[in-house]
């Protein structure tokens, strides 16, 4: 099992360009969480799935979207980047909501 | 949301016991406190958690107040490769599934 899978690794973005982070779970998770980590802080949470299909907001939600069209897939939008978001990106995924969550990775994203 | 004080950095000396204390005073009486860590910038993984009984598993034991306002991470033998931030975690129920509200953490340095 790979668990949870991030791509890409690493991105570099003008201000004003888009871009779209994948994570990938072969866990058969039904809850997928997106979240960014700034420099010297814990993680923030973006943006949450419960499953297929449903999407909601977390603690710092704007200017990214995301969507869960397949259960194992959960994508991070950024329409329009700005410099504030710059940080490290991490997914992770739980069984249920008295599961653990399992992280990825992460993603680095510069904005200049 | 209920938030954790956790001294920011602690040294142990490999070999001997590590104890991370957090303070989560605000604590409602559903919320399950969660530790976590991160190896330099990998993603969290999970340790251990516990609603007010004490826990223990292959990697750690969780030591929680009768009270509920404090608890404390025991490695009870810890290596180099234990040395990462330590992450005192409540989670908190939303109207659906869960999220974790990370503080700063507790930098851990195992030293020969």
């Amino acid at each position: 099992n790979a668990g949870v899978t991030q791509t890409p690794k690493f991105r570099v973005l003008k201000t004003g360009q888009s871009m779209t982070l994948l994570c990938a779970q072969d866990m058969n998770h039904e809850y997928m969480y997106w979240y960014r980590q700034d420099p010297g802080m814990g993680l923030r949470l973006i943006h949450y799935s419960v499953g297929e299909g449903t999407t909601a907001k977390g603690e710092v939600p704007d200017g990214y979207n995301v969507s869960r069209l397949k259960k194992q897939n959960f994508l991070l939008g950024l329409e329009s980047a700005a410099p504030s978001q710059t940080s490290v990106y991490f997914c992770a995924s739980s069984g249920g909501t008295y599961n653990e969550q399992f992280f990825g990775p992460g993603t680095r994203l510069t904005v200049l | 949301d209920a938030k954790t004080t956790q001294p920011p950095s602690m040294d142990c000396a490999e070999g001997r016991a590590a104890n991370l204390p957090c303070n989560h005073s605000t604590i409602s009486g559903n919320e399950y406190v969660y530790w976590y860590r991160q190896i330099h910038s990998q993603g969290p993984q999970y340790i251990i958690h516990g609603l007010k009984n004490n826990e223990t598993n292959e990697m750690a034991s969780l030591i929680i107040t009768e009270d509920r306002k404090s608890s404390t991470l025991i490695l009870p033998h810890a290596t180099l490769r234990d040395t990462a931030v330590y992450y005192c975690i409540v989670r908190v129920l939303m109207e659906y599934g869960n999220k974790l509200v990370f503080g700063a953490g507790t930098i851990l340095r195992v030293k020969s």
